[in-house]
């Protein structure tokens, strides 16, 4: 089966600039992450959406990052304005029904220089 | 709340000896514990996990870890280091009962001579 799969890889922006990651899982999974992973650090959850509602947000800094998963599939997450902070590589995770039990599937991971 | 602390950030062993990556854990849930493994340049990928049967669990690659409730620990381990073993190990900790939010540690870098 296809797996997770996130773009751009790569993206270098200016601070104070907006930027956008996109996000497909693996097809029929009901659960979708995003995590901040800095360099030195393990990932950090930013947000969990189950099909296409919010679980868990209460680590998004909503004053400039916001996500979205339309008809619960895809799922673009946005930065605006972007701080030199925000450095750090964004991962995209899906399982099937988002219970703790579960293993997550990783996509690769979008890579974000903020200069 | 949950916790997760490892307690190496970096292990260096020999090829053919032993690995031992340490990691304690804090939930107040029944918790379910993970590793995961990223190779460089490559996406987080599950060695094992526990989700409350056998408290010795095996994983791929000969890797296996231990739950002990009484210390807080799931350490893991494997008996023979291979060159392709060298990466970013993560343990995790995931409640059950808290919409099953993942809390990741640090992060563990194994390096193995030749």
């Amino acid at each position: 089966e296809a797996g997770v799969a996130q773009s751009p890889r790569y993206k270098i922006i200016e601070k104070r600039q907006s930027v956008a990651f996109w996000c497909n899982p693996i097809s029929g999974h009901a659960t979708l992450y995003w995590y901040q992973q800095i360099l030195g650090q393990g990932p950090k959850l930013l947000i969990q959406f189950q099909n296409n509602g919010v679980v868990d947000d209460s680590q998004l800094p909503k004053d400039r990052f916001s996500a979205e998963r339309l008809k619960g599939v895809d799922s673009t997450l946005k930065i605006q304005p972007a701080k030199l902070e925000d450095s750090a590589v964004y991962l995209c995770a899906s399982s099937s029904r988002g219970t703790g039990e579960e293993t997550q599937y990783f996509g690769p991971g979008t890579r974000l220089l903020v200069l | 709340a949950q916790s997760v602390t490892q307690l190496d950030s970096h292990v260096s062993v020999s090829e053919g000896t032993p690995v031992l990556l340490r990691c304690n854990y804090s939930s107040s849930y029944s918790p379910s514990l993970f590793w995961y493994v990223q190779h460089p340049n490559k996406g987080l990928q599950l060695l094992l996990k526990y989700t409350s049967a056998a408290t010795l669990v095996k994983g791929i690659n000969g890797f296996e870890a231990e739950f002990k409730k009484s210390e807080t620990s799931f350490h893991l381990t494997k008996p023979s280091a291979h060159m392709s073993d060298a990466a970013e190990y993560f343990c995790v900790v995931s409640g059950s009962t808290n919409a099953g939010k993942s809390t990741f540690g640090d992060g563990t870098t194994l390096t193995v001579k030749p």
